[in-house]
């Protein structure tokens, strides 16, 4: 299976703040990336996929890059609902898999 | 609106056996795709399962494989998980959550409408 390693596990932020949050893959999975927000209690949201590609209905400070191994999301400027867990998943092959999760707290 | 409701979670006994259904609704349930996801208390995400809208292919998680089977009514719009063997690590939430369609030449296998969940707890 592929594995997919998420950084940091933990990010502590403001309002207003730009977030990165890496995501590398085990291996090569071209661009076959997306992304998630999950609240608590919630299920899981999609924001974007094929790396780069935003939802619909996705506000636009969300965005993606990367391909092959590494891959980012970016949020521009952190507004108060951001705060939530983020997962990267890989559809490259199956068995799907996600990363372990990022965590964005209040700074 | 575009809808999932998942049912048949509960308490129960290691090696017994639990199913799952998920009733779809607001969509056409035959011509999509349609996944099991489970998320233990406090951990992240794990795919278990998958089954494409005409219910011929089927795949699964390393982790459920032989013990769980993925099934489908297109008839009456549910989804279904059943699982055998459980064991104290299949306790999670269970979403299901409906594949994306993408371009033809797209990989599939992400998720763009979900359940809210159904509590599944193995304990003795």
């Amino acid at each position: 299976d592929i594995q997919m390693t998420q950084s940091p596990s933990t990010l502590s932020a403001s309002v207003g703040d730009r977030v990165t949050i890496t995501c590398r893959a085990s291996q090569s999975i071209s661009s076959w990336l997306a992304w998630y927000q999950q609240k608590p209690g919630k299920a899981p949201k999609l924001l974007i996929y094929k790396a780069s590609s935003l939802e619909s209905g996705v506000p636009s400070r969300f965005s993606g890059s990367g391909s092959g191994t590494e891959f980012t999301l970016t949020i521009s400027s952190l507004q108060p609902d951001d705060f939530a867990t983020y997962y990267c998943q890989q559809y490259n092959s199956f068995s799907l898999t996600f990363g372990q999760g990022t965590k964005v707290e209040i700074k | 609106q575009v809808q999932l409701v998942e049912s048949g979670g509960g308490v129960v006994q290691p090696g017994r056996s639990l199913r799952l259904s998920c009733a779809a609704s607001g969509f056409t349930f035959s011509s999509y795709g349609m996944h099991w996801v489970r998320q233990a208390p406090g951990k992240g995400l794990e795919w278990v399962a998958v089954i494409w809208d005409d219910g011929n292919n089927k795949f699964y998680g390393d982790s459920v494989k032989g013990r769980f089977t993925i099934s489908r009514d297109n008839s009456k719009n549910t989804l279904y998980l059943q699982m055998n063997s459980l064991r104290a690590e299949d306790t999670a939430v269970y979403y299901c959550a409906r594949e994306k369609k993408l371009e033809w030449n797209d990989a599939r296998g992400i998720f763009d409408i979900w359940g809210q969940g159904t509590m599944v707890t193995v304990s003795s």
